[in-house]
């Protein structure tokens, strides 16, 4: 089926300002992770769901950050308040039965930027 | 906690072989191998478990050595393809999230 899909592609936002990111995981793919890459950087991971929870919320940077996803289906990553730093590009992933032996599958990422 | 990957960048001729190995500071279950080209996601090219066993495709190989705690990717014959940075993602042992951490990545780049 359809891979990955992430909306939107860009965006482009004032500092202080609110923004929304969104992620459609493979149909059927119980587990969905967020991250986020700095220009030239690794990958830094964010949070976890399995199912509608998220059971690892660890890497957030800040209570401007927040996401809910809604069964086990669509993913939103909120950001409050935008800073320049949190310019990067956002990607999702999602991994099928949740067993270790499966990977995640990226989506093509929204790149933000602060300005 | 962040795999360590070495080297950092890596300048090879059409045809030559790479070596690229990640080390971690904790016991493995699994290493994910994925290849990123400029502007885009990351792409996956494989996966190695516990014990050995290897999955994935394309002409890469890849060993696990868990009493060392570290993974190598072999690329061999390289081509203008393989460009791009390659990063590791490691699965701990107890990793009840089957969360990967991913490495600090290894720039390739192939030139005719």
């Amino acid at each position: 089926g359809a891979g990955v899909s992430q909306s939107p592609s860009n965006k482009v936002t004032e500092k202080g300002k609110d923004v929304e990111l969104r992620c459609d995981p493979i149909s059927g793919h119980t587990a969905l992770y967020w991250y986020r890459q700095r220009l030239g950087q690794g990958l830094e991971f964010l949070i976890y769901f399995q199912g509608n929870s998220a059971p690892d919320k660890s890497g957030l940077p800040s209570d401007r950050f927040s996401a809910e996803r809604t069964g086990e289906s669509v993913s939103t990553l909120t950001i409050q308040r935008t800073q320049q730093e949190d310019s990067a590009v956002y990607l999702c992933a999602s991994r099928g039965t949740g067993w270790i032996q499966d990977t995640q599958y990226f989506g093509p990422g929204t790149r933000l930027t602060v300005l | 906690q962040q795999p360590v990957q070495s080297p950092q960048a890596v300048i090879l001729r059409e045809g030559e072989d790479a070596v690229i190995n990640c080390s971690s500071s904790k016991a493995l279950y699994s290493v994910h191998w994925y290849r990123q080209k400029h502007g885009e996601a990351p792409v996956f090219l494989m996966i190695l478990l516990k014990g050995g066993e290897q999955k994935g495709h394309e002409k890469i190989s890849a060993s696990f050595n868990e009493k060392k705690q570290q993974s190598s990717l072999y690329l061999t014959a390289s081509q203008l393809s393989y460009s791009g940075t390659y990063f590791c993602g490691t699965e701990n042992y107890g990793g009840a999230t089957n969360k990967l951490i991913f490495g600090t990545g290894t720039l390739l780049a192939v030139q005719p």
